[in-house]
């Protein structure tokens, strides 16, 4: 089965800085890449997604990428806020079988 | 509506109890799933129904029994449970096939003492 691994496990950043997350998978028919953000006690939310024929996604200060060939991407956040601190998952899936990586507890300081 | 939506929000029960969990959605999504999530774990995929049927089954033990009504509902049955059930359980639903990103609901927080 797929199986999906995320870096950093935490990652603190001052408010302005970008924060990158990194995710590797496995199974190379997997095609569907979303990123959900989780803040404590709430549900996950889909914040960016990017499929296997698309290598660069952007929606304002989010960005991920995807290099097919190395089975890697990653999440890109500029300019980040106190409001982006929330813990970022990262998934992989084909079909109905999404996957997700460990995590990432991102910290913005003021 | 663009929400899925899950009752009860929380839920003690004890070890001998029987209690369902409920999930419903009305964004004609076909695909419908279960979660588990441990505290600062990633969710844990339990089942998955697609078209009402069950389609995925990840080795869940039999206490819990999940159940399609219908397209828009979704229950999980719970029965027996040990305390280390305790969790976060997520309901989701997509369009089927997946490739349009999962919509979870706010999850209920289950207690077995």
């Amino acid at each position: 089965g797929e199986n999906v691994e995320q870096h950093p496990s935490t990652l603190s950043v001052q408010e302005g800085d970008s924060a990158v997350i990194k995710c590797t998978y496995s199974d190379s028919a997997s095609n569907y890449f979303p990123w959900y953000k989780q803040e404590l006690g709430k549900r996950p939310q889909l914040i960016i997604d990017i499929r296997s024929n698309v290598g660069e996604k952007k929606d304002q200060r989010i960005a991920v990428t995807l290099n097919k060939t190395a089975k890697h991407f990653s999440l890109h956040i500029t300019e980040t806020q106190p409001e982006d601190s929330a813990v970022y998952f990262c998934a992989a899936s084909y079909g109905n079988m999404l996957t997700f990586g460990g995590g990432t507890r991102l910290m913005v300081k003021p | 509506d663009t929400e899925v939506t899950q009752t009860p929000k929380h839920l003690v029960m004890g070890m001998t109890n029987k209690k369902s969990l409920k999930c419903e959605q009305h964004m004609g999504h076909r695909a419908m799933y279960w979660y588990k999530q441990k505290a600062k774990k990633p969710p844990e995929l339990m089942f998955v129904y697609s078209y009402e049927k069950l389609s995925i089954n990840e080795s869940v033990p039999s206490r819990f029994s999940p159940e399609c009504p219908n397209s828009s509902l979704l229950n999980l049955h719970l029965h027996a449970l040990q305390p280390e059930d305790s969790a976060l359980y997520l309901c989701a639903s997509s369009q089927e096939g997946l490739n349009y990103g999962y919509t979870f609901g706010s999850g209920t927080r289950l207690t077995v003492v």
